[in-house]
């Protein structure tokens, strides 16, 4: 069955305790993303991957790392989490989105990952 | 900046009842458009999706929307909603550029 899977889905931490959400995709999808949803704030991009040793910032990524090292997975990664960074993460992916008309294609998720930091 | 903004942040209707859920965007230029449903407890999934043609298109379990280009509006409606269209519903544009950008959310309560 086609796929994006994360780990944990549920973790509560403290601050300060380095954690990685692992993201693995089964579709030899190119791009992958990771997404923060808040209430009200609807989703936020993190970081984005057009590719493998391809990375790029979105609009909320401070805080977060990410690498590409192969092209089925996308971990993300807090260095040193803080309770701002409390939130439900989900992971994306897609065959490859390019700049023009018609570049974007339709994202495939995973069940998220309910981060809390106390 | 470039923006989508959805009007409704919680939407409460009765089953049987009519849907429209507002989504605007601020580019001005060539976009792709989706709107993507999250039921509770689970991620979100395509409901349809706008490349080119048609503008009024058709989704997932009943579901139209259409894209009017002079209003940069892609309002999503359902003539009859159902106690399992209870969910929240993401509009998200994609542009030129590269960027795919996603609305706040609407949360749609239907009472049975």
């Amino acid at each position: 069955e086609a796929q994006v899977t994360q780990n944990p889905r549920y973790l509560i931490t403290v601050t300060g305790k380095k954690l990685t959400v692992t993201c693995s995709q089964n579709m030899n999808h190119e791009y992958m993303s990771w997404y923060r949803q808040d209430p009200g704030l609807g989703l936020r991009q993190i970081y984005y991957s057009m590719n493998v040793e391809v990375t790029d910032k979105g609009d909320v990524p401070e805080g977060y790392k990410v690498s590409r090292k192969e092209k089925r997975n996308f971990p993300l990664i807090l260095e040193s989490p803080s309770p701002n960074q409390t939130s439900l993460y989900f992971c994306a992916s897609s065959k490859p989105i390019r700049q023009g008309a018609s570049g974007a294609n339709v994202l495939t998720f995973g069940a998220g990952s309910r981060l809390t930091v106390l | 900046a470039q923006s989508v903004s959805q009007h409704n942040h919680h939407v409460i209707l009765s089953e049987a009842a009519s849907l429209e859920l507002g989504c605007n965007y601020s580019y001005g230029g060539t976009v792709n458009l989706f709107w993507y449903v999250q039921y509770p407890g689970q991620h979100l999934q395509l409901l349809l999706k706008y490349f080119s043609g048609d503008p009024l298109v058709k989704g997932i379990k009943g579901f139209e929307a259409e894209f009017i280009k002079s209003k940069f509006s892609f309002n999503l409606r359902k003539p009859s909603v159902q106690w399992s269209d209870t969910a929240e519903y993401f509009c998200a544009v994609y542009n030129q550029g590269g960027k795919l950008i996603f609305g706040q959310g609407t949360e749609l309560s239907v009472k049975p």
